[in-house]
């Protein structure tokens, strides 16, 4: 079974909208931590947004927040005033206590448009 | 924040050839370092962890005598493509672990292999 799933392969939004881009993860693990990475066309990996699974409230920075739902196991990111320099693909992934590195989902690729 | 260097960014070499891609922390201590493989469209795959004094942890299916890997330095990991080939085309990417307790990997900007 996939640990992280991203079912959206591409999502449109209009410039200063927002935006939700879903990820739903598995784990048995009580201790873990979710991430939410950009990867524009250039190829480098953005770090964005971290939530730990004994957060009591859902990550936020800057116009990225995460909306954490820890009983559905899902962590949406969600951007707020998307700009036209948000078009990428976007991963979420998850790291499991044990593990030192994450496991990623497919993607996401958001095309903002003007 | 903490920065990634990956060199090159992009290379092209004949098939039978080795290529070397580095991979630098440079402004903090890596201990554990990752590589990954990204074909295009597609999300990152895990190769093998990276770890300074010791040898890399590969990934079930990822041929450890064509992927060479050093970590000798808290702050440089290597991987070598060993005899490339066509199908060793790819984007390899690194990352580097933050050992301060911050849970947070720092990628690499990545290197496009194209083999000919």
């Amino acid at each position: 079974a996939q640990k992280i799933t991203q079912t959206q392969p591409g999502m449109f939004v209009q410039e200063k909208e927002a935006v939700t881009l879903d990820c739903t993860y598995d784990t048995s693990d009580p201790s873990y931590g979710l991430f939410w990475y950009k990867q524009p066309s250039s190829g480098e990996m953005i770090f964005l947004i971290y939530q730990g699974s004994y957060d009591q409230q859902n990550a936020t920075e800057g116009r990225y927040s995460l909306n954490f739902q820890k009983a559905r196991k899902s962590a949406n990111l969600v951007i707020s005033a998307s700009q036209l320099g948000d078009s990428a693909m976007y991963f979420c992934a998850m790291r499991e206590r044990g593990y030192s590195t994450l496991t990623f989902g497919k993607g996401t690729m958001l095309l903002v448009s003007p | 924040g903490a920065v990634v260097s990956q060199h090159p960014s992009r290379v092209i070499c004949k098939s039978g050839t080795s290529v070397k891609i580095e991979c630098r922390s440079l402004d903090f201590q890596a201990t554990t370092m990752f590589w990954y493989r990204q074909f295009p469209k597609q999300s990152l795959m895990l190769m093998a962890t990276s770890n300074e004094g010791s040898k890399a942890t590969y990934e079930q299916g990822v041929e450890k005598d064509k992927f060479l890997i050093n970590h000798a330095s808290l702050t440089l990991s290597t991987l070598t493509v060993t005899s490339a080939h066509p199908e060793d085309s790819s984007f390899y990417i690194c990352s580097a672990r933050w050992d301060l307790g911050i849970e947070k990997l720092f990628f690499g900007s990545g290197t496009q292999l194209s083999v000919l």
